[in-house]
């Protein structure tokens, strides 16, 4: 039963694109909504995070919007650059009980 | 500060062994969560200690155990372990609910 969906599954934008990766959730119990990334042969590393509370975040390049009645969130990375083609993956959690989406493997050509 | 440590780094195992694996968190976390990682299934939440007690479990076999020790330190077990338990078993460390969780470089696991 997956309760994180991830599209798309892999993305290919060119250096300088807008990068967009959107998940869905089906539990309204879930409080917490981190985006990670993952290199090949590490562990993910949490990029930025985000609560039902808000509808968006921004980090430098990275932003999350929120959508609480569509029950989904997407992650925009602006000026996509070479090092960012990694894994990236979102999840939501209740009291540090995660579930992840699928993963979307980003490549971002020079 | 010391990262997430996961020990061994890779393990190779047999059908029916079983197998444990172990997870220094960083120094003060007291939340220690494992996720297994497959090209197939991708993350998914195996179970979660906090101050010694497990506090959330996901939708694993029985076969699938841990502990925690009054250091923090994590240990993961698995009973009889299947072709199916080839996987990258990742432990994260957080100081507590919805901090940061910090992966660790997970082991790799593969049963022949």
């Amino acid at each position: 039963q997956q309760q994180v969906k991830q599209s798309p599954q892999s993305l290919i934008v060119q250096k300088g694109g807008i990068s967009i990766i959107n998940c869905a959730y089906e539990n309204t119990a879930f409080d917490y909504f981190p985006w990670y990334q993952q290199f090949p042969g590490k562990g993910p590393a949490l990029l930025i995070a985000i609560r039902p509370d808000v509808s968006e975040k921004k980090e430098g390049r990275f932003t999350i919007s929120f959508n609480k009645s569509a029950k989904q969130f997407s992650l925009h990375i602006m000026d996509s650059q070479p090092g960012d083609s990694a894994t990236y993956f979102c999840a939501a959690s209740i009291s540090n009980d995660m579930r992840f989406g699928a993963g979307t493997r980003l490549t971002v050509k020079p | 500060k010391a990262g997430v440590t996961q020990t061994p780094r890779y393990l190779i195992k047999t059908r029916g062994q079983q197998v444990t694996l172990s997870c220094s968190p960083i120094s003060g976390h007291r939340s220690v969560s494992w996720y297994q990682q497959t090209p197939g299934q991708g993350l998914q939440f195996l179970f979660e200690y906090f101050s010694e007690t497990q506090r959330n479990k996901g939708n694993f076999p029985g076969r699938f155990s841990g502990r925690q020790f009054s250091n923090s330190r994590s240990e993961m077990n698995v009973s009889t372990l299947e072709l199916g338990d080839s996987a990258l078993y990742l432990c994260a460390s957080s100081a507590g609910v919805h901090n940061e969780q910090f992966f660790g470089p997970g082991t790799r696991l593969t049963v022949l």
